[in-house]
């Protein structure tokens, strides 16, 4: 069974600073997944990793891969209220003869001014 | 501007009640799934489907089944709703290669 584990589950941070959200998994894939989520709305994709070393940014976030660790990491840099919000994780995986997407519970992060 | 749509934000059932979730999707997509989210628990996979005609469990399939009788509808039915079944339900849809997923807006089921 493929498993995917976050790493807190909760944050909850001042604006301008630093912190890393993990993200690890239990079988082999190279496909990987950021979403954000805001209360009551459904999922937005931020990230796709596609393959071992990849990294992505957008603004204040980073997402990068490592496929043989089995871990992605979201950086957040020097954090601002907007992105208050639960961010999830997802992996790509074949298991059984079919792809499946399987997430992690989720990481609440709260910025506070 | 892609598009997942689910038939209902906010629905309200009673126990026993059979109980129809649509979603469709208008991206031409082979893969779509069904999840419910409920707190402290993040998503989990209830059924999902690579084709038409096509279903597989998820990790929590118990309770419910699918239909695909169209490449963009994916169906969700609860036989008999019961009330451990009150939840967050979201659909999502991908290419068959495995690229990124996009999801609907949610229907929030309440069984009473």
């Amino acid at each position: 069974e493929l498993k995917v584990e976050q790493n807190p589950l909760f944050l909850s941070m001042q604006e301008g600073k630093n912190y890393t959200i993990y993200c690890n998994y239990s079988t082999t894939s190279d496909r990987l997944y950021w979403y954000r989520q805001d209360p009551g709305k459904s999922l937005e994709s931020l990230f796709v990793l596609l393959s071992n070393g990849a990294v992505k940014q957008e603004g204040r976030l980073m997402a990068s891969l490592d496929t043989k660790a089995r871990l992605s990491t979201l950086h957040i840099t020097a954090a601002v209220h907007d992105l208050s919000a639960t961010y999830f994780c997802a992996v790509d995986a074949l298991i059984q003869g079919a792809q499946k997407l399987v997430f992690g519970q989720g990481t609440r992060l709260t910025i506070n001014p | 501007d892609v598009k997942v749509t689910q038939s209902s934000r906010y629905l309200v059932k009673r126990t026993g009640e059979k109980v129809f979730l649509e979603c469709v999707q208008d991206m031409d997509h082979e893969n779509m799934f069904w999840y419910r989210q409920d707190p402290g628990l993040g998503l989990r996979l209830i059924y999902f489907s690579y084709d038409v005609k096509m279903k597989e469990k998820g990790d929590i399939p118990e309770g419910y089944s699918v239909s695909r009788e169209k490449k963009e509808r994916f169906s969700l039915i609860l036989e008999s709703a019961s009330t451990n079944q009150t939840s967050m339900y979201l659909c999502a849809s991908n290419l068959r290669d495995g690229t990124e997923a996009f999801f609907g807006q949610g229907t929030r089921l309440t069984v009473v």
